[in-house]
């Protein structure tokens, strides 16, 4: 399996602009996560997956994010408007929620810059 | 709910040296712990892993024993490398089996 696979791994957009992150999970995993990375607030949960369905989108900052998963093979992420402060690096993770102590499997990440 | 506290860095050994990096959790029960590394530029990948108390998860020469007793789960290797240089995260589920993750520690190793 390819693993995790996210695109674009690099975005960089002007502030205002509609921003769509995307993310294969590995086939047969039901779980999906999204997290952002940055230096002052290190690895934060925004989103979570179960079959589809989301189950927690505590993590998410504000109504300018979004998130959908149309399907088992594949998530968005939406940032809409961006703004600058949405600059930070975008991570997707999968795994089988089959028995508590499988891991998660991580992506390599969109970073995206907003300008 | 679960979450773990992890020792503040960043943290800067020679190579060859003896390191430790604290983790301690707070759970209901006692649930999978895990050890993530993050490459520079990279995602994080799964470093080592524990199910269930007493258990030692091991792993490119780290090691980490989960202690029911100190909630602890700190990660050690005997020699570092410079290849080790990275950022370290301690992981749990949380109640709803969503991963939560340490604050992260990075290591720099000096040749």
């Amino acid at each position: 399996d390819a693993g995790v696979i996210q695109s674009p791994r690099h975005e960089v957009t002007e502030m205002g602009q509609e921003v769509t992150l995307r993310c294969k999970p590995i086939s047969g995993h039901n779980s999906l996560f999204w997290y952002r990375q940055t230096m002052m607030r290190g690895l934060e949960l925004l989103i979570y997956f179960n079959n589809n369905v989301p189950i927690d989108d505590s993590g998410m900052p504000e109504d300018r994010f979004s998130a959908k998963m149309p399907n088992a093979s594949f998530s968005t992420l939406k940032i809409q408007p961006s703004e600058p402060r949405d600059s930070a690096v975008y991570f997707c993770a999968s795994r089988t929620d089959s028995q508590e102590h499988t891991e998660a499997f991580f992506g390599q990440g969109t970073r995206l810059t907003v300008v | 709910g679960n979450s773990v506290t992890q020792m503040e860095g960043p943290v800067t050994l020679s190579e060859e040296a003896f390191l430790t990096i604290n983790c301690t959790y707070t759970a209901t029960g006692y649930p999978s712990l895990f050890w993530y590394v993050q490459y520079p530029g990279e995602g994080l990948q799964l470093l080592l892993k524990a199910t269930k108390a007493d258990d030692k998860g091991s792993n490119k020469g780290f090691e980490a024993t989960y202690r029911k007793e100190t909630t602890s789960f700190h990660l050690e290797k005997g020699s570092v490398q410079v290849s080790d240089s990275a950022v370290y995260f301690c992981a749990l589920p949380g109640s709803a089996r969503q991963l939560t993750f340490g604050s992260g520690t990075q290591l720099t190793v000096l040749p």
